[in-house]
């Protein structure tokens, strides 16, 4: 699977928009992009995942650029509540759905 | 949404001691699930792979004699740690899916934190 780089920690404001970006430049055509969050002490949480075309669910949208080597989630408007670890997975529909997870990103979210 | 209930949140158990740990998937057959472990302030390491009526799938590292997984049904799959030492204290998480297609997500239970004393 390729390797995903990610910031290691973001703040944000409450209510304002969170841009946590993603760089897998090595991935290939048939892997796809997934985040997941984890809040403190809790099993991750799925928020949104997409292959080449940006998508946009009830959480995030999904911003993969043209050449697919990066990635942008987007929490429109962050509350204190998604205070948590992001994780940006590229996965190989080849390899099934065991997650390799990297560090992530920290994202505070302040008052 | 599908949900995965993971049983104990916690537990506390003295050195030598076994500890098991339930995965249930609550609204759908789970033919395949995984355990991943965290130590503090590091993220998910993948521990094995279980696929229902089959011998779990274990990462390289991680002692299959130790670490026994069971996934005798759809909705269950449980992880058993033996003679537990306070190195295996750690946060354990299990996450499951419904089927073999890709494309899908994983839902993850709570997660357990083993102390061992």
């Amino acid at each position: 699977d390729a390797k995903t780089t990610q910031p290691t920690s973001m703040d944000c404001a409450e209510g304002r928009a969170a841009n946590l970006p993603c760089n897998h430049s090595t991935i290939s055509g048939n892997e796809y992009v997934y985040w997941y969050r984890q809040i403190h002490s809790q099993g991750p949480q799925y928020i949104i995942h997409g292959l080449k075309n940006n998508e946009t669910n009830e959480m995030a949208s999904l911003i993969i650029t043209e050449d697919r080597k990066s990635s942008t989630l987007i929490l429109p408007h962050a509350t204190l509540r998604d205070t948590a670890v992001y994780y940006c997975i590229v996965v190989n529909s080849n390899s099934g759905y065991a997650l390799n997870f990297g560090k992530g990103t920290s994202l505070l979210v302040t008052p | 949404g599908a949900v995965v209930s993971q049983h104990p949140s916690w537990v506390i158990c003295k050195s030598g001691t076994s500890v098991k740990i339930e995965c249930r998937s609550l609204d759908f057959q789970a033919t395949t699930m995984f355990w991943y472990r965290q130590f503090p302030k590091q993220s998910l390491m993948l521990m094995a792979t279980s696929n229902e009526g089959s011998k779990a799938t274990y990462e390289q590292g991680v002692e299959k004699d130790k670490f026994l997984i069971n996934h005798a049904s759809l909705t269950l799959s449980t992880l058993t740690v033996t003679s537990a030492h306070p190195e295996d204290s750690s946060f354990y998480i299990c996450s499951a899916s419904e089927g073999q297609k890709f494309n899908e997500k994983l839902f993850f239970g709570s997660g357990t934190q083993l102390s061992v004393l």
